[in-house]
């Protein structure tokens, strides 16, 4: 069964401080794809990133970063400097499989960040 | 580009009545995706299509909930009869097209289900 778990389920930061978000996930596939998606306070699903479960590189975007560890089947994210506008629900989130059969997208229960001024 | 559209945004009924939630997918995109959000289960998915046919209903809570995608460009999520454990936030989500973000469900901006 795939399963994402975020273990941790609220944190609250003053402005400018690092904070990083933990994802750690579970599958039988070989391949497979992992996400972030951010939901502001207004509601919508944004999405942040995908990851290939064969492309074990890091990432950086601006603030955001991505660390990929296959060995530890993790997928956490840093946001560096946080913003009062990085206040949101971030969900990871894991699909299956690459080569057909389910097209299910399995969520994380999300972890609601606060970034105080 | 239009993202995905839902319609209504919010939406408030009393128990018992017929609900219809609608969901544009983006230009090009052959999957489309209905979830439910609520505070005890999280994001669940309830139905997907391709190409617009039904592919895994097995998340459709019960015979209550239909799904139907008549074409490329609309789809409908119906509840009949409505109850207020039905109460929670729908998204649709497309995917597909071409390039590399072909395998990235983006989401519309949900609809706020109230029953009473």
């Amino acid at each position: 069964a795939q399963k994402v778990t975020q273990v941790q389920t609220e944190i609250s930061v003053v402005e400018k401080e690092d904070v990083t978000l933990d994802c750690v996930y579970e599958t039988r596939d070989t391949t497979y794809y992992l996400f972030w998606y951010k939901q502001p306070p207004s509601g919508e699903l944004v999405f942040l990133i995908r990851r290939n479960s064969f492309d074990e590189q890091n990432e950086i975007s601006g603030r955001y970063s991505w660390n990929f560890q296959k060995s530890t089947s993790s997928f956490n994210f840093t946001i560096t400097a946080s913003q009062v506008v990085d206040s949101a629900v971030y969900f990871c989130a894991l699909s299956p499989n690459l080569q057909g059969g389910s097209e299910k997208l399995v969520f994380g229960k999300g972890m609601k960040l606060t970034v105080n001024p | 580009d239009a993202g995905v559209i839902q319609s209504p945004r919010h939406e408030v009924t009393e128990m018992g009545q017929e609900v219809t939630l609608r969901c544009k997918p983006i230009s090009g995109h052959d999957y489309l995706f209905w979830y439910r959000q609520t505070m005890m289960r999280g994001l669940e998915l309830l139905i997907y299509f391709n190409n617009n046919v039904p592919i895994d209903d097995s998340g459709m809570p019960e015979d209550r909930f239909s799904a139907k995608m008549p074409n490329a460009s609309f789809s409908t999520l119906k509840i009949q009869p409505s109850e207020p454990r039905d109460s929670a936030v729908y998204f649709c989500a497309s995917k597909g097209g071409t390039g590399r973000a072909t395998d990235t469900q983006y989401f519309g901006p949900g609809t706020r289900l109230t029953v009473l």
